[in-house]
């Protein structure tokens, strides 16, 4: 069975700190897709990355990275120098590779990012 | 623009109802997707749909029903059976192994 564990529940920082977010995953496939969805007070889901099984390159977009570690099942996500725009909740999700499970997202809890002035 | 439309923004439903949410989508999105979110939780989901005329159950399809007659459209009805309905519900449509997108959700709450 598929899933996925955000043990942070709330983070709250000072704006131009540094925040990660935590993500381990279970699955039993072997293609697999991550991603991150970021949701503001708005209620909508913003898409933010995703990342397949076979590619564990780690990327930097803007103030946003990812390090995806399979040997460790994680895929966590690091917010540099925060701003208030930046508080949300932030999901990690998984989705297995198969065309007919596409869509078919475990996600996780929600990490909610606070961030102050 | 394209997107995709949810309405209404907010939803009452007395007891022993039937409400129906709206979702539509101009992507040309071949799939269509339902969640239900309850506070402090992730998303779950509901039923959705890979083609026009069919649909799958999701996680927690319990007390409700869909219809896809159209490419555009989903509906999502929470029936009476449905014994706790009020939540947050998203729409979302993908198409081929592209990620999902999200209307802006709306919130159903019991009167």
């Amino acid at each position: 069975a598929q899933k996925v564990t955000q043990a942070q529940t709330e983070i709250s920082v000072v704006e131009k700190e540094d925040v990660t977010l935590d993500c381990v995953y279970e699955t039993r496939d072997t293609t697999y897709y991550l991603f991150w969805y970021k949701q503001p007070p708005s209620g909508e889901l913003v898409f933010l990355i995703r990342r397949n099984s076979f590619d564990e390159q780690n990327e930097i977009s803007g103030r946003y990275s990812w390090n995806f570690q399979k040997s460790t099942s994680s895929f966590n996500f690091t917010i540099t120098a925060s701003q208030v725009v930046d508080s949300a909740v932030y999901f990690c999700a998984l989705s297995d590779g198969t065309t007919d499970s596409w869509g078919k997202f475990q996600f996780g809890a929600g990490t909610q990012v606070v961030v102050t002035p | 623009d394209g997107g995709i439309t949810q309405s209404p923004k907010y939803l009452f439903r007395k007891e022993g109802q039937n409400v129906t949410l709206s979702c539509e989508q101009n992507l040309n999105h071949d799939a269509m997707y339902w969640y239900r979110q309850d506070p402090g939780q992730g998303l779950r989901l509901i039923y959705y749909s890979q083609i026009v005329n069919d649909f799958q159950k999701g996680d927690i399809a319990e007390g409700y029903s869909v219809s896809r007659e159209k490419k555009e459209s989903f509906p999502l009805t929470v029936t009476s059976a449905q014994k706790n309905p009020t939540a947050f519900y998203l729409c979302a449509s993908s198409r081929d192994s592209q990620p999902q997108h999200f209307g802006d959700g709306t919130r159903l709450s019991i009167l």
